[in-house]
């Protein structure tokens, strides 16, 4: 099993729209959480950290559910601009272990 | 302030030939990381320093691969006789400490083709 699973996508989804990725992480002592934006070509950018509460920049939101392992960003009323592949990314000891990534296309 | 920068932005070798990448952290970032990335996959850790030294190299995926840094600050990777597997896109990223929680932050990466 891998340390961080994502579905791969690709996500089509029209100007507006909510989108939801969910990541799974197989490392119970896990201790931080972060989501990442590749644009093609380009090198990964950090989107947001994931707090155990939960937390809100903008249009996207983040939780995480320690019981069930699991990570989940969603983003609203999504741009054209948020096209990219997010990567769900979770502390391994001292290095970060990175997802595959869900890749996002939004089409006008 | 300046980012992460990696030389060369891109390289085209032979099959055989030994390639050297070059690695630029944030000033004052004492962790420094090394991770290769095929085309269409995830991020493949490879190695990441503490300062100079390397406690953690794991992910080198063979012999022929080897890393250095110096003066806490620019790291090289070498790659020995290289094969078509290495093509691939290798960042470095660097962070102020290595541990949990810390941001890390990326190069725009080397994109190395062997033919």
């Amino acid at each position: 099993r891998k340390e961080v699973e994502q579905d791969p996508g690709p996500f089509n989804v029209p100007e507006g729209a909510t989108v939801a990725f969910n990541c799974t992480y197989s490392n119970s002592a896990s201790q931080s959480f972060f989501w990442y934006r590749q644009d093609c070509r380009k090198e990964p950018k950090l989107l947001m950290s994931v707090y155990s509460s939960g937390n809100e920049d903008g249009r996207f939101t983040a939780q995480l559910n320690r019981a069930s392992q699991y990570i989940s960003l969603l983003i609203r009323d999504s741009k054209l601009s948020d096209s990219a592949t997010y990567l769900c990314v979770v502390n391994s000891l001292k290095q970060l272990t990175f997802g595959s990534g869900t890749q996002l296309t939004v089409l006008p | 302030g300046a980012g992460v920068s990696q030389s060369p932005s891109n390289k085209v070798t032979e099959k055989g030939k030994d390639v050297e990448l070059r690695c630029d952290p944030i000033s004052g970032h004492t962790a420094l990381y090394w991770y290769r990335q095929r085309l269409g996959q995830g991020l493949e850790f490879l190695i990441y320093f503490q300062g100079n030294s390397a406690p953690d190299k794991s992910g080198l995926p063979s012999d022929r691969f080897s890393a250095e840094r110096t003066g806490e600050s620019v790291s090289t990777l070498t790659i020995q006789r290289t094969q078509q597997e290495d093509s691939a896109v290798y960042l470095c990223a660097s962070s102020p400490v290595s541990g949990q929680g810390y941001e890390q932050y990326f190069g725009p990466g080397t994109r190395l083709t062997v033919t």
